[in-house]
């Protein structure tokens, strides 16, 4: 079965400094997501990515934040200067994605990196 | 704004129950609605998905979805106790398309007690 994957598990960085989120989609997935998860709050939407240029972002992704394809398979999301609220899951996801409105867009997620700012 | 909204619990149903876990969502042109389950410390994992009106069977999943009154539910049959978890119902934006972030509620606790 074809899953998402994400380097690293844990990542521990000192405030200000900048990081770098890995993921490999599923191989014939052509969306991309990112999403958060402060501990004990909801999942939230970050940014898609589609085609080599971001399809939509939410609020919280400001001009800290960035997304990459570097290569055929990786997907990163930076974060230029890290704040203590950074800290968080970092879940990736992708779809086959569709046109189609009747499509599901069914999204799997990866295992998530956790972030932890200092 | 986009709201979802579930009850967080804990609700605490007896092995081999049904589970009934609820959500509404506030965005009246909503396209497509998913459940997902969150183990403690993991991700997200995706158990069903609906678009239409209707009743959507898989397994001992049933999904529902009442696009009138905003709400989409899920029911367990033959609850196990490795069905302890937290239910996160999603809803994705009015394109439909690939493109939308989904819109997740904050989950609702399920225990089953053996």
């Amino acid at each position: 079965e074809p899953e998402v994957t994400q380097t690293p598990s844990h990542q521990v960085t000192q405030m200000g400094q900048e990081v770098i989120l890995r993921c490999v989609p599923i191989s014939n997935h052509l969306y991309f997501y990112w999403y958060r998860q402060i501990l004990g709050q909801k999942v939230e939407f970050l940014v898609s990515f589609y085609n080599n240029e971001i399809s939509e972002k939410s609020e919280i992704f400001d001009d800290q934040f960035s997304v990459e394809r570097p290569d055929g398979s990786n997907f990163t999301l930076k974060i230029r200067s890290t704040k203590l609220e950074d800290s968080a899951m970092y879940f990736c996801a992708s779809s086959v994605g569709s046109l189609d409105p009747s499509s599901y867009n069914e999204q799997f997620f990866g295992p998530g990196t956790r972030l932890t700012v200092l | 704004q986009k709201e979802v909204e579930q009850n967080s619990g804990p609700l605490s149903v007896p092995e081999g129950a049904i589970a009934s876990l609820n959500c509404t969502y506030s965005d009246r042109v909503s396209q497509s609605f998913f459940w997902y389950r969150q183990y403690s410390g993991k991700s997200p994992e995706l158990i069903m998905s609906i678009y239409s009106n209707g009743d959507k069977e898989d397994g001992r999943f049933t999904a529902q979805l009442n696009k009138a009154s905003q709400y989409v539910s899920l029911l367990i049959r033959d609850s196990q106790p490795s069905d302890s978890a937290t239910y996160l119902c999603a809803v994705k934006g009015r394109s439909g398309g690939g493109a939308d972030g989904l819109t997740f509620g904050k989950g609702t606790h399920l225990i089953i007690q053996p």
